[in-house]
């Protein structure tokens, strides 16, 4: 059972929005920064949003995230065909010894 | 350009050893915090361990005891020594570079080395 909790999924037709949520604690979500990753299997997890709601070099705008109190959310607009992937999100967990917490993941699919 | 790249998954039957590796380019694994975190089938992310610049180690408390993390700085390389594995430990397992901005994140993986323990 993961730290965090997430929908299993999400889906929606090309060019609309999905959302995900992300719900925690105050012991992680609450008084940490939150980052999502996205992950197709077969492949390395490629990190998203960091700092609640910031986007690496190379991420496109569609991409968002957001955070409130103990949850979390990313956003991904004009979704693509591309996109379809289990998404992750990860914290610091100040009450647990070391590393990141994550959640259940989100599978997105594009109808 | 960083790269990670891991090695050494395998069939094992329960209660043995294993001992993967993951090679790094583009940087130092002494200059970063690395770690490991593993998926199980069908599960989530899962922390494994972690290295600390300093040589500090710290573990899951699934894993405390029978696992082991270390690198070696002239391979520029870091590894997990798996003891005593139990079936629960099949996994794919990736090596992970933690970096620290307002918070902490993983900001770049290896694509995984797959881990099955069974008779």
């Amino acid at each position: 059972q993961s730290v965090l909790t997430q929908p299993p999924s999400v889906s929606a037709a090309p060019g609309q929005k999905v959302t995900i949520s992300c719900s925690g604690s105050r012991s992680n979500i609450g008084s940490n920064y939150v980052s999502w990753y996205q992950h197709l299997p077969g492949t390395a997890p490629r990190l998203l949003i960091y700092d609640n709601n910031q986007r690496p070099s190379g991420i496109p705008a569609r991409f968002s995230g957001s955070k409130s109190g103990t949850s979390a959310t990313l956003d991904i607009t004009g979704l693509q065909t591309g996109d379809e992937a289990d998404y992750y999100c990860g914290t610091w967990d100040s009450s647990l010894s070391a590393g990141l917490v994550f959640g259940g993941g989100t599978k997105v699919t594009v109808l | 350009e960083v790269q990670l790249v891991e090695s050494g998954g395998g069939l094992v039957q329960p209660g043995g050893s294993l001992r993967l590796s993951c090679a790094a380019s583009g940087f130092s694994v002494i200059d970063k915090y690395m770690n490991w975190v593993r998926q199980a089938p069908g599960k989530g992310l899962d922390w494994v361990a972690v290295i600390y610049t300093g040589g500090s180690t710290f573990y899951s408390d699934s894993v405390n005891g029978r696992f082991s993390i270390s690198r070696d700085n002239s391979k520029n390389t870091l590894y997990l020594q798996m003891d005593s594995l139990r079936v629960d430990d099949t996994a794919v397992y990736y090596c992970a570079r933690l970096a620290y901005s307002s918070g902490y994140y993983y900001d770049s993986w290896g694509p995984g080395t797959l881990v099955t323990v069974s008779s």
